[in-house]
Formats: structure tokens, C-alpha cells, sequence
């Protein structure tokens, strides 16, 4: 039974970073790509993009490119979703998810971590 | 981009009623649709992959069917602990675009 968990929610200015951490367990880390998709106040899912913990590979929502940075470190089966430049529109539930299949195919995301609250705010 | 519309955006319907909610893609996604369940103040949950192959542990009252653009997710008997958000999400390629959503109440 894989587990995410995340770190506490954060409180940050506009123009800040924030950086967020998953720490996985239960399964191979290396084996299921990770996604991160976020969630406004009252609005709908957004993905934000994927990392492969295997390979460090990444892809982004264009939305985001430039200004947020995935990365991964086996040594703690951890990910970690930066993202910089912040503003109002960024306070959200981020999550991040697991790839229901190992490698590199298609897939839906079948673990989920708990989600943790970004505001933004001067 | 490929989009996802679903529609309704909402419904409401009683204990036992049959529920059908659709999700369009703007382009041609095969069967790389999932559907999720979102209860209130909840994680997401995944329900059906691969259009239609239901994820383990789900009740079999949930289906989904479809295939190309068009597909469905149905509730064949809705349940009190059904109310939810449900969104679709294609996954065939980058980005893995969710639907806006389908809320779902008890009458």
C-alpha cells in the first residue's frame, strides 16, 4: 500500500517561493512517475506536471514552465515541487499523485497525497 | 490543447436514482480517461481508468463507457455517500487536463 505524505502548509508573500515535499513509502519509488496538481479555493483540478523519480525527467504544464522546478531524491523516496514568482492566484491545495503505472506509459494516478494549503498574501 | 468539457455542472438526484455525467475531449484521446471522486474537504479518488476498467476496492454501481471524445461515468443506483465532485482527466499525452468538474447532490 503506497503512502504520500506532505510537508505543512505554508504561508508566503507575493513574489516569494514556496517549496513543497512528498514523502513516499510502501512501494519503489523509482518505479511510478509523480505528478503535482493543485486545487484554487472552490475550483477544479489543475496539473502542474510530472517527474520521473527513475530518471529525473520532467514535463510541465506550459502555464507553469519557468517558474516552477520538480525534483526528486531517492535517498528519502522524496519529491519536491518548487514554484517561484508567487502571487494571490498561486494560494491553492497542492497534491501530489502517483502514476498508476510503473515506466513510462500513459496513466491515471492512483495515490494521492494529503494536499497541503499555499496562501498567498501580503 | 485537448479540453475536457463535462456537463452538467451540477445535478441533483434521489437515493437509488440512476446518474450519468459526460465528459467531451476536444480531440481524439482513445480510452486515456480516467474518472475521479472528490468528496468534500476530500483527496481525490481514482474510480475508472481506461474509460472503463474500474479501480479496485470501487463499488461496482459506478461504470464508465466511451471511447475517441465521448465518454460516461454512471451511477446505477446513487448512494448518500456518493455526493461528491466528480472529474474526468485524459491522460494520453501532456497535460493531463481535468475536466471542470460534475457536482453531484442528494435530492
Amino acid at each position: 500500500q503506497a503512502l504520500l505524505v506532505q510537508s505543512g502548509g505554508e504561508v508566503k508573500k507575493p513574489g516569494a517561493s514556496v517549496k513543497v515535499s512528498c514523502r513516499t513509502s510502501g512501494y519503489t519509488f523509482t518505479s511510478n512517475g509523480i505528478n503535482w496538481v493543485r486545487q484554487a479555493p472552490g475550483q477544479g483540478l489543475e496539473w502542474m506536471g510530472w517527474i520521473s523519480p527513475h530518471t529525473g525527467n520532467t514535463n510541465y504544464a506550459l502555464r507553469f514552465q519557468g517558474r516552477v522546478t520538480m525534483s526528486t531524491d531517492t535517498s528519502t523516496s522524496t519529491a519536491n515541487m518548487e514554484l517561484r514568482s508567487l502571487t494571490s492566484d498561486d494560494s491553492a491545495v497542492y497534491y501530489c499523485a502517483r502514476d498508476l503505472v510503473s515506466g513510462f506509459f500513459p496513466s491515471p494516478f492512483d495515490y494521492w497525497g494529503q494536499g497541503i494549503l499555499v496562501t498567498v498574501s501580503s | 490543447d485537448i479540453q475536457m468539457t463535462q456537463s452538467p455542472s451540477s445535478l441533483s438526484a434521489s437515493v437509488g436514482d440512476r446518474v450519468t455525467v459526460t465528459c467531451r475531449a476536444s480531440q481524439d484521446i482513445s480510452n486515456y480517461l480516467a474518472w475521479y471522486q472528490q468528496r468534500p474537504g476530500k483527496v481525490p479518488k481514482l474510480l475508472i481508468y481506461a474509460a472503463s476498467t474500474l479501480q479496485s476496492g470501487v463499488p461496482s454501481r459506478f461504470s464508465g463507457s466511451g471511447s475517441g471524445t465521448d465518454f460516461t461515468l454512471t451511477i446505477s443506483s446513487l448512494q448518500p455517500e456518493d455526493v461528491a465532485t466528480y472529474y474526468c482527466q485524459k491522460y494520453n499525452s501532456a497535460p493531463r487536463t481535468f475536466g471542470q468538474g460534475t457536482k453531484v447532490e442528494i435530492k
